[in-house]
């Protein structure tokens, strides 16, 4: 699987838009990106995922760039239940299978 | 829909000792996955399941895991010969189709002592 960079912690206020980045430079045109979260003891959390176009869902928004070389989870109005770490995932479903490859993810802080 | 369910929440064994674990994924979901996480870490892929067929394992799945889901509804891990490096969360997930994200369940922490 491509790999994929993440900072390793960021810090938002809570109820201010939170701008998630991943840089995967080496991405290939059949990997999607994913995003999924992890609260302390439990386990991941589906986010969102999307291909080439920018994505909305209930949870999050997901830009990605016309390159594909890097994208943005975006979290509209952070709460302090949003303080998680998140995980971006380039996933091949053609050669890798249905396997999700986790690398580090950002730890996000909520500051109240 | 009650979520991917996991049991036990906790185990602790002694080394050298046997252990199983279960996973009940959505119902509706044919594909069934097994991870592991250690302290710090993001978690790693243990093996797929596409209804009762085991489609891929990880390397790190030794000769001591094993892994079935024999009607294709839930699925067991079992590890021989528990060692302490052995001590981890076992998080297992479903999907649905290929490309959809997974749900994963709350997962089973394994104390090795």
């Amino acid at each position: 699987d491509a790999k994929t960079t993440q900072p390793n912690s960021m810090e938002s206020n809570e109820e201010e838009p939170v701008h998630l980045p991943c840089n995967h430079s080496t991405i290939s045109g059949t990997d999607y990106i994913h995003w999924y979260r992890q609260l302390p003891s439990q386990g991941p959390e589906y986010v969102i995922h999307g291909l080439t176009s920018n994505v909305n869902n209930r949870m999050a928004s997901l830009a990605i760039a016309e390159d594909r070389k890097s994208s943005t989870l975006i979290l509209h109005r952070a709460t302090l239940r949003d303080a998680a770490v998140y995980y971006c995932i380039l996933r091949d479903v053609q050669t890798s299978g249905s396997r999700l490859t986790f690398g580090e993810g950002t730890q996000l802080t909520v500051n109240p | 829909d009650t979520g991917v369910s996991q049991d036990p929440r906790h185990k602790i064994t002694k080394r050298g000792q046997n252990v199983t674990f279960r996973c009940d994924p959505i119902s509706e979901h044919n594909r069934l996955y097994w991870y592991r996480q250690t302290l710090g870490q993001g978690p790693e892929f243990l093996t797929y399941f596409q209804n009762e067929a085991q489609l891929e394992k990880s390397r790190l799945l030794s000769d001591r895991f094993s892994a079935e889901r024999p009607k294709g509804s839930f699925s067991t891990l079992e590890i021989q010969r528990t060692e302490q490096g052995d001590s981890a969360m076992y998080l297992c997930a479903s999907s649905l189709a290929r490309v959809d994200g997974y749900t994963f369940g709350s997962g089973t922490r394994l104390t090795v002592v």
